[in-house]
C-alpha cells in the first residue's frame, strides 16, 4: 500500500532551519507530484508548492520563495522540504502529500511537527 | 488568489442524520473543487475531487455536488467515524486554497 513517512519533530530558534523529510513507497515515486503543505495549530492547510519528482522541477508560492527548497532523492523514494529564517509563525504541522498530478492531492503523509521558539 | 468560505463553521448532528457542508469560491473555478476529512491529532484524509469523483476506498455515503462558485459535501447517514473537520479545496488555479473547515460534532 502506498506509504508516506515523514520525519520527527523538530524544535527549532528563530532564524534558524529545518528539513523535513518524506519517504515513500507502494508506488513508483517518479510518477507522481509531491505537494508540500502546512497547517498552523487550528488553522485550515496551507499550500506551500510542489516538486516533480521525475525531474526535480518546482513551484513555490510566492511567499515561500527564497526560503522553502524542495529536493528529492529519487535512488531512495524520498522528498525533502527546507526552510530557512524560521519565526513562530512557522511553527505548523507540516505535510508531503502524493498529488494525482500538479493540482490533486491524493495521499498526506502523517505530519511533522515544526515549533519555532526562543 | 482564490478565496474559499466553508458553511456552517461548525454543527451539531446526530447519528443517523443526513449533513450538508456548502462551499463557495470567490470566483468561477469549474468543477476544480476537493474535499478532505481530518480528526483531531490526525493527517487530512481526502475523499472527494473533481467536486463529485469519490477516491478509492471512500464509502459512498460521502457524496459532492456543484460547480462554478457553489459547492455541497453531503454525508448521508452520518456514523461515529465521519465526526471531524471537513474542508474544501479548490485547484483551478495557483496557489491552492483551502476553507477554513466545517466543524461535524456530535449532538
Amino acid at each position: 500500500q502506498v506509504q508516506l513517512i515523514q520525519s520527527g519533530a523538530e524544535v527549532r530558534k528563530p532564524g534558524a532551519s529545518v528539513e523535513v523529510s518524506c519517504k515513500t513507497s507502494g508506488y513508483t515515486f517518479t510518477d507522481h507530484y509531491m505537494h508540500w503543505l502546512r497547517q498552523a495549530p487550528g488553522h485550515g492547510p496551507e499550500w506551500m508548492g510542489w516538486i516533480n519528482p521525475r525531474n526535480g522541477d518546482t513551484h513555490l508560492v510566492k511567499q515561500f520563495q527564497g526560503r522553502v527548497t524542495m529536493t528529492r532523492d529519487t535512488s531512495i523514494s524520498t522528498a525533502y522540504m527546507q526552510l530557512s529564517s524560521l519565526t513562530s509563525d512557522d511553527t505548523a504541522v507540516y505535510y508531503c502529500t502524493r498529488g494525482m498530478d500538479n493540482w490533486i492531492i491524493l495521499q498526506w503523509g502523517q505530519g511533522t511537527l515544526v515549533s519555532v521558539s526562543a | 488568489d482564490i478565496q474559499m468560505t466553508q458553511s456552517p463553521s461548525s454543527l451539531s448532528a446526530s447519528v443517523g442524520d443526513r449533513v450538508t457542508i456548502t462551499c463557495r469560491a470567490s470566483q468561477g473555478i469549474n468543477n476544480y473543487l476537493a474535499w478532505f476529512q481530518q480528526k483531531p491529532g490526525k493527517a487530512p484524509r481526502s475523499l472527494i475531487y473533481g467536486a463529485s469523483t469519490l477516491l478509492s476506498g471512500v464509502p459512498s455515503k460521502f457524496s459532492g455536488s456543484g460547480s462554478g462558485t457553489d459547492f455541497t459535501l453531503t454525508i448521508s447517514s452520518l456514523q461515529p467515524e465521519d465526526f471531524a473537520t471537513y474542508f474544501c479545496q479548490q485547484y483551478k488555479s495557483y496557489p491552492l486554497t483551502f476553507g477554513a473547515g466545517t466543524k461535524v460534532e456530535i449532538k
